[in-house]
């Protein structure tokens, strides 16, 4: 049990264009759920946290009109990266609580802006 | 503000060469120290949470334990397919469910 899958595993685009990542859980409701970024060789750092059925919270730095995320339901978080930049590319990683003291991370997205 | 400090920041070890990670940390009121393994280019696997000071807990080869300051990842004649990062993130009682991470420790066996 406590499986969280992520969709696309890897995406390339163009400059200027959104992206949008899944991060389901599959076998538990999470009715919080965690955006990471993740550099080469560095560790995750959190850019939000995703609650159903109300507003995301930021971490301080990230922009909230860059990263769009929505939690509809109690399995479905998604984060769009909106006109993207090369800086953007990056490794993203959700993760999902079961409980406070359970937390599991999905497979990780692969982002690529040319 | 919480943090985590992970040393050291890699090592190379021999199969069969058991040692030590470690994880020191600061946080206003612990709720939990996680430990996970991540393998390149791939999200972290939960191994352990400690929630008290004198808390240990064992899975296969790894060992952690937990004190008011700092936690050890023990590892056991490790083999290569131990060969990872090892990532340690504490939760406090005043940031809801959210982690802090450290830096991690990449581990690498040789056989």
């Amino acid at each position: 049990g406590a499986v969280v899958s992520q969709h696309p595993s890897r995406v390339i685009c163009k400059s200027g264009t959104s992206v949008k990542i899944e991060c389901r859980s599959l076998d538990f409701q999470a009715t919080t759920m965690f955006w990471y970024r993740q550099f080469p060789k560095q560790s995750l750092m959190l850019m939000a946290t995703s609650n159903e059925g109300s507003k995301a919270t930021y971490e301080q730095g990230v922009e909230k009109d860059k990263f769009l995320i929505n939690h509809a339901s109690l399995t479905l978080s998604t984060l769009t990266v909106t006109s993207a930049h090369p800086e953007d590319s990056s490794f993203y990683i959700c993760s999902a609580g079961r409980s406070p003291h359970e937390q599991y991370f999905g497979p990780g997205t692969r982002l690529t802006v040319t | 503000e919480d943090q985590v400090t992970q040393s050291p920041e890699a090592l190379r070890l021999q199969e069969g060469e058991s040692s030590s990670l470690n994880c020191s940390y600061t946080v206003s009121g612990l709720r939990g120290l996680f430990w996970y393994r991540q393998d390149p280019g791939k999200g972290p696997e939960f191994l352990f949470t400690l929630y008290s000071a004198g808390e240990e807990k064992e899975k296969e080869r790894l060992k952690a334990t937990l004190t008011k300051k700092e936690s050890f990842l023990h590892i056991t004649a490790p083999k290569p397919e131990d060969s990872a990062t090892y990532l340690c993130a504490v939760q406090g009682i005043q940031g809801a469910q959210k982690l802090v991470f450290g830096q991690g420790t990449r581990l690498t066996i040789n056989p």
